[in-house]
C-alpha cells in the first residue's frame, strides 16, 4: 500500500552539474506525471509517461532536461549542467491510467537547489 | 495571465472560524476540476472532483462548488483547524487531442492560528 516515493528528498548541487531524481510510482499505475513547484508559482507539467514511452514531453523547459521510464515502473528525471534557475522542488505524480477520471497520486517532491 | 487564477493568495483566519477560497479558470474544453490540499514539503492531495454537471461536492468539512457556465469554483472550509494550515490548489482538466492535460493554480496559502 505505499505511496509514490521520490529520492532524494533534497539536493544541493553546484551550477554546471548533472543531477538524477528517481520517482517510484504506485503499483500497478500505468501513467506517470513530473511537475516543477517553483517558489510562489503554480505546479509546471514537465513530461508525462504511459508505460515505457513519453507521449507528451511538451513541458520540458530545455534539452538538458530528460527523462525516462524503465519496466512501467520507476523513471528518472536528469538536468544536465544545471542552472540557477533549475531550483524548485520536482513532483512526481502516477495515476492508474491517463485521463481525467484517474486521480493523480502524488509523491513528496525532491527539493533540489543550485548554488 | 495565468489560465487558472485563485484567491486570496495567502489567507490567516482563527481556529474554528469559516473560510472560501476562490478558483477562476479560462481553459477550455473543461474536464473537471479538483481541489488540492498541499501540506508544506508534500505532494498535494486531491479533496474533491468535480464534473461539468455537478453544482456542490463536500468531503467532510470540505464542500466545493462549481458554475461552470461562469467558470469559477470555490472551496468552502467550515471550523477550520490547525491541520487544515496548508496550500490549496484548484487544477483543472482540460479535455484535448492527447487525452488532455492538467492546468494547476498557484494556490491560496491558508494559515489558521490558535
Amino acid at each position: 500500500g505505499a505511496g509514490v516515493s521520490q529520492s532524494p528528498s533534497n539536493k544541493v548541487t553546484e551550477k554546471g552539474k548533472d543531477v538524477e531524481l528517481r520517482c517510484d510510482p504506485i503499483s500497478g499505475h500505468t501513467a506517470l506525471y513530473w511537475y516543477r513547484q517553483s517558489l510562489g508559482q503554480g505546479l509546471e507539467f514537465l513530461i508525462y509517461f504511459q508505460g515505457n514511452s513519453a507521449p507528451d514531453k511538451s513541458g520540458l523547459p530545455s534539452d538538458r532536461f530528460s527523462a525516462e521510464r524503465t519496466g512501467g515502473s520507476v523513471s528518472t528525471l536528469t538536468i544536465q549542467r544545471t542552472q540557477q534557475e533549475d531550483s524548485a522542488v520536482y513532483l512526481c505524480a502516477s495515476s492508474l491510467d491517463r485521463g481525467p477520471s484517474y486521480e493523480q497520486y502524488f509523491g513528496p517532491g525532491t527539493r533540489l537547489t543550485v548554488t | 495571465k495565468n489560465q487558472v487564477e485563485q484567491s486570496p493568495q495567502s489567507l490567516i483566519i482563527l481556529e474554528g472560524k469559516n473560510c472560501t477560497l476562490q478558483c477562476n479558470y479560462t481553459v477550455s474544453p473543461f474536464s473537471n476540476l479538483r481541489w488540492y490540499k498541499q501540506d508544506t514539503g508534500r505532494g498535494p492531495v486531491s479533496l474533491t472532483i468535480m464534473t461539468f454537471s455537478e453544482n456542490t461536492k463536500s468531503n467532510g468539512r470540505y464542500t466545493a462548488t462549481l458554475d461552470a457556465d461562469t467558470k469559477q469554483s470555490s472551496l468552502h472550509i467550515t471550523a477550520s483547524q490547525l491541520s487544515d494550515s496548508a496550500s490549496y490548489i484548484c487544477v483543472v482538466w482540460v479535455r484535448g487531442s492527447t487525452l488532455g492535460r492538467l492546468y494547476f493554480g498557484r494556490g491560496t496559502q491558508l494559515t489558521v492560528w490558535p
